[in-house]
């Protein structure tokens, strides 16, 4: 079974400076998807980014990036000139390709990312 | 685009009592699923269906039943209420293909008393 690591309970970060979140994940699957997930006081989750394991290139949205190291099974987030409404809960999700476990996400346990003035 | 709607927000309940949660998309998407989050543990699958009519367990299902009778709506149920199932439950949907995104409901916060 797949797993996903979350090491930091707790991250702060100064408005516009850069914040990294860690994640790593134990799989014996060559090919699957990873995302990080942003879950404000409202509760709703929302998708941040995604990356697919057999690309090499980091995933990039906007001020959002990933560092995708397959062989260390690291998937880490940077969060470049982090704004007040970047302060949530980060959680990182893995998902198999494999048909039977078509909508199983499985969750890292998340960072509380706090965005000081 | 009302995306995923989960009813209600809130719900309050005994021990032994039973309720359905709901789940409505407007996406047509194919996959639909169920997860609780619980404080340290992040998400955990309960139920989740690959299409109408079918339907299979995740890591927790135990107390909890679910049916998918159309593409729009997987209703989970709680037969008998206990105090381990106070918890938030989200409703996710996610279309078939290559895109592999999930799209979450806002969650409807259980307590059990």
């Amino acid at each position: 079974a797949q797993t996903v690591t979350q090491s930091q309970p707790e991250m702060s970060v100064q408005e516009a400076e850069t914040v990294t979140l860690s994640c790593t994940y134990d799989t014996s699957e060559s090919d699957y998807y990873l995302f990080w997930y942003k879950q404000p006081p409202s509760r709703q989750m929302i998708l941040v980014i995604r990356q697919e394991a057999y690309k090499q290139q980091n995933a990039t949205e906007n001020r959002f990036s990933v560092n995708f190291q397959k062989a260390a099974k690291s998937f880490s987030l940077k969060i470049s000139d982090s704004q007040l409404g970047d302060a949530a809960m980060y959680f990182c999700a893995y998902r198999s390709p494999l048909a039977g476990t078509a909508s199983k996400l499985t969750f890292g346990t998340g960072t509380r990312l706090q965005v000081t003035l | 685009n009302a995306g995923v709607t989960q009813t209600p927000k809130f719900q309050v309940l005994k021990t032994g009592q039973s309720m359905t949660l709901q789940c409505a998309q407007d996406m047509n998407h194919e996959y639909m699923s169920w997860y609780r989050q619980d404080p340290g543990m992040g998400l955990r699958l309960i139920h989740y269906s690959v299409g109408a009519g079918i339907t299979d367990q995740g890591e927790v299902p135990n107390g909890y039943n679910v049916s998918r009778s159309t593409t729009e709506d997987f209703p989970l149920r709680l037969l008998s209420a206990a105090p381990s199932q106070t918890s938030v439950y989200f409703c996710a949907s996610r279309e078939g293909g290559s895109k592999n995104i999930q799209y979450f409901g806002a969650g409807t916060r259980l307590s059990v008393l």
